[in-house]
């Protein structure tokens, strides 16, 4: 089945505590992005990358990091969490950047992060 | 989650009746335009979208109007249906650009 696979679905930790999102796609896609959504706010998106090793900020990328080692994974990195991080986290995927034709997103389930 | 639906505008509909649900965008270069349908407790599912050379586009059940003069953007959905309860978002990606901004969404609750 063609999905985006997000873990942990929901999480828990402290402030400054080091964590990783993990986000696989099986679509071959080329285009990954991560969003945060938040009540009142919408999604808002935090990184994305066009390819393997290319990456790039996108509307609140303050206190996260990515990497793009593999087509299919993209981690969303907080290295050191704070309350205001805590939010509803989506992976998605494209099969190209959605600038370049009529490619929408495939989104995983999301994670529900708590910062305490 | 139930979350996603607080502090959003809200359409009720009853069942079987027509939901027409809007999105004012913001960027007069954005040219490709989607629509997109969050479940409670789910991730955003696309519906259909359109190209800014369009003004129409129909999917099964499903409508997208576009009116670039004033920058507006709107769902129909036909005989609406229990299951088409959930959060709508609309998307737009200006031309050549990598971002895709989302809008703040609507929350369509369709009353049996």
């Amino acid at each position: 089945e063609a999905q985006v696979t997000q873990n942990p679905r929901y999480l828990i930790t402290v402030t400054g505590k080091k964590l990783t999102v993990t986000c696989s796609q099986n679509m071959n896609h080329e285009y990954m992005s991560w969003y945060r959504q938040d009540p009142g706010l919408g999604l808002r998106q935090i990184y994305y990358s066009m390819n393997v090793e290319v990456t790039d900020k996108g509307d609140v990328p303050e206190g996260y990091k990515v990497s793009r080692k593999e087509k299919r994974n993209f981690p969303l990195i907080l290295e050191s969490p704070s309350p205001n991080q805590t939010s509803l986290y989506f992976c998605a995927s494209s099969l190209l950047s959605p600038g370049t034709g009529d490619y929408g997103y495939t989104f995983g389930s999301g994670t529900r992060l708590t910062v305490v | 989650g139930e979350s996603v639906g607080l502090h959003l505008p809200t359409l009720s509909v009853q069942e079987g009746d027509n939901s027409i649900i809007n999105c004012a965008y913001s960027n007069s270069a954005s040219d490709y335009f989607i629509w997109y349908k969050q479940e409670s407790g789910k991730g955003p599912q696309f519906i259909i979208d359109i190209r800014s050379n369009m003004d129409k586009r129909q999917g099964q059940r499903v409508t997208v109007l576009l009116n670039k003069t004033v920058k507006h953007l709107s769902l129909q959905i036909a005989a609406t249906q229990p299951g088409d309860s959930a959060v709508y978002f609309c998307a737009e990606t200006p031309g050549g650009y990598q971002k895709v901004t989302f809008g703040t969404g609507t929350k369509l609750q369709v009353i049996p």
